[in-house]
């Protein structure tokens, strides 16, 4: 069965700062990987997604991701945040073809101070 | 707006009662996903469906659950007797499946509340 684990709960990091987010997940067959932002009493957005290709992954807001199958990681960077950037960011995961049900991590609330 | 909507986003309800949660996907999305998120956690799958079928519940979707999408466009999450248990965000997303994978499109969701 597919899991993912962010192993980061909070981040705390000055605004203008560079910020990595950490997922890592586990499955026994090839994945669809995706990183969602929730904003507070807001649904969740997509920032980016992994479906094959480039394993350097650009998405909306400056965030851009890394995957590493070898690793079973797809972290999260940017390299300079901003106030606005303060939310919760979840990882996913789905396996296989079409639109399957995602999988989320418990989620890494992102503080940023100004 | 054409974004998923769901309706009410909140609820409170006392232990016992049911309630039916609504949501309306983007207008040519087949594919409607039901999921459950509680404090400090990621959202984790209760079920979906393509059209009107439903094609997965997860084991998290107890029998007192029950979800239908009768015309293939939008869907009611009903729990009976709720539990305090059952405090959580409800959320739906839909998508369209059209070969490939396509981004699963959120909706704000409701928030139970069992007193």
């Amino acid at each position: 069965a597919q899991s993912v684990t962010q192993l980061d709960s909070q981040v705390p990091v000055f605004e203008e700062a560079p910020v990595e987010l950490r997922c890592n997940y586990s499955s026994s067959v090839s994945v669809y990987l995706f990183w969602y932002v929730q904003y507070p009493n807001q649904g969740l957005q997509l920032l980016l997604k992994y479906l094959s290709g480039s394993t350097l992954v650009k998405g909306i807001n400056g965030f851009e991701a890394e995957f590493n199958k070898s690793q079973t990681s797809f972290h999260l960077r940017k390299p300079s945040v901003h106030i606005s950037d303060t939310a919760e960011y979840f990882c996913a995961v789905s396996e296989g073809l079409g639109n399957t049900p995602l999988v989320f991590g418990k989620g890494t609330r992102l503080s940023v101070i100004a | 707006d054409t974004g998923v909507s769901q309706n009410p986003r909140h609820k409170i309800t006392k232990r016992g009662q049911n309630v039916t949660f609504r949501c309306d996907p983007i207008s040519e999305h087949n594919r409607l996903y039901w999921y459950r998120q509680t404090l400090g956690q990621g959202p984790e799958f209760l079920t979906y469906f393509q059209n009107e079928a439903q094609l997965e519940k997860s084991r998290l979707l107890s029998d007192r659950f029950s979800a239908e999408r009768p015309k293939g466009s939008f869907s009611t999450l009903e729990i009976q007797r709720t539990e305090q248990g059952d405090s959580a965000m409800y959320l739906c997303a839909s998508s369209l499946e059209a070969g490939g994978h396509n981004e699963q499109f959120f909706g704000p969701g409701t928030r139970l509340t069992v007193l």
